[in-house]
């Protein structure tokens, strides 16, 4: 079962940032936190990763709460193309598994 | 590098008949996985497999799935014999070591059993 709670919906006005929040109040010390996403009918897409300290990328942050029972993905400049349910994702170290829960449906709006 | 890649990209078969699904992982990466998504049940992992050996099965669903990873390079999964209720989109994703890094998902298979 996938460990990770999201909300099912948010929307986004283009060009401000999106906030998704995610709670994981259950996670290990040694579980990483994934965030991936999925555009209408196409595979699951690799956006960030983190364990404790909070991440950037090219495509997003990611703020990891100092408990880590909670996190943040921030997309800082929205776009019509970031239409797309995201995923938040725990994985346990050392194995392969990624389970992914029903994820937050994010819209993008003009 | 093409990335994880699929075939067929859909398929439409009969109920009864054989399905068998391809993937072709990412040169390199060690780790191969199955998922079939529906509305009602999301993304499912059926199986993986880590230097061409099944590691998890858990997720298949029952003795009519099957999956094989002969080579570094390739995988099946194989559906006998098929039902309605498998029609899916099914994703093959590879990735390359334990903890730090992520998936890539291929462009699925879109199953339809009638």
């Amino acid at each position: 079962d996938a460990k990770t709670t999201q909300p099912t919906s948010m929307d986004c006005a283009e060009g401000r940032a999106a906030n998704l929040p995610c709670n994981h109040s259950t996670i290990s010390g040694n579980e990483y936190v994934y965030w991936y996403r999925q555009i209408h009918s196409q595979g699951p897409q690799y956006i960030i990763h983190g364990l404790k300290n909070n991440e950037t990328n090219e495509m997003a942050s990611l703020i990891i709460t100092e408990d880590r029972k909670s996190s943040t993905l921030i997309l800082p400049h929205a776009t019509l193309r970031d239409t797309a349910v995201y995923y938040c994702i725990v994985r346990v170290h050392f194995t392969d598994k990624l389970i992914f829960g029903t994820g937050t449906r994010l819209q993008v709006f003009p | 590098d093409a990335g994880v890649i699929q075939s067929p990209r859909h398929e439409v078969t009969e109920m009864g008949q054989e399905v068998t699904l391809r993937c072709k992982p990412i040169s390199g990466h060690n780790s191969l996985f199955w998922y079939r998504q529906t509305m009602m049940r999301g993304l499912e992992l059926l199986i993986y497999f880590n230097n061409n050996v099944p590691i998890d099965d858990s997720g298949m669903p029952e003795d009519r799935f099957s999956a094989k990873m002969p080579n570094a390079s390739f995988s099946t999964l194989k559906i006998q014999p098929s039902e309605p209720r498998d029609s899916a989109v099914y994703f093959c994703a590879s990735s390359s070591g334990t903890g730090a890094y992520g998936y890539t998902f291929g462009s699925g298979t879109r199953l339809t059993v009638v």
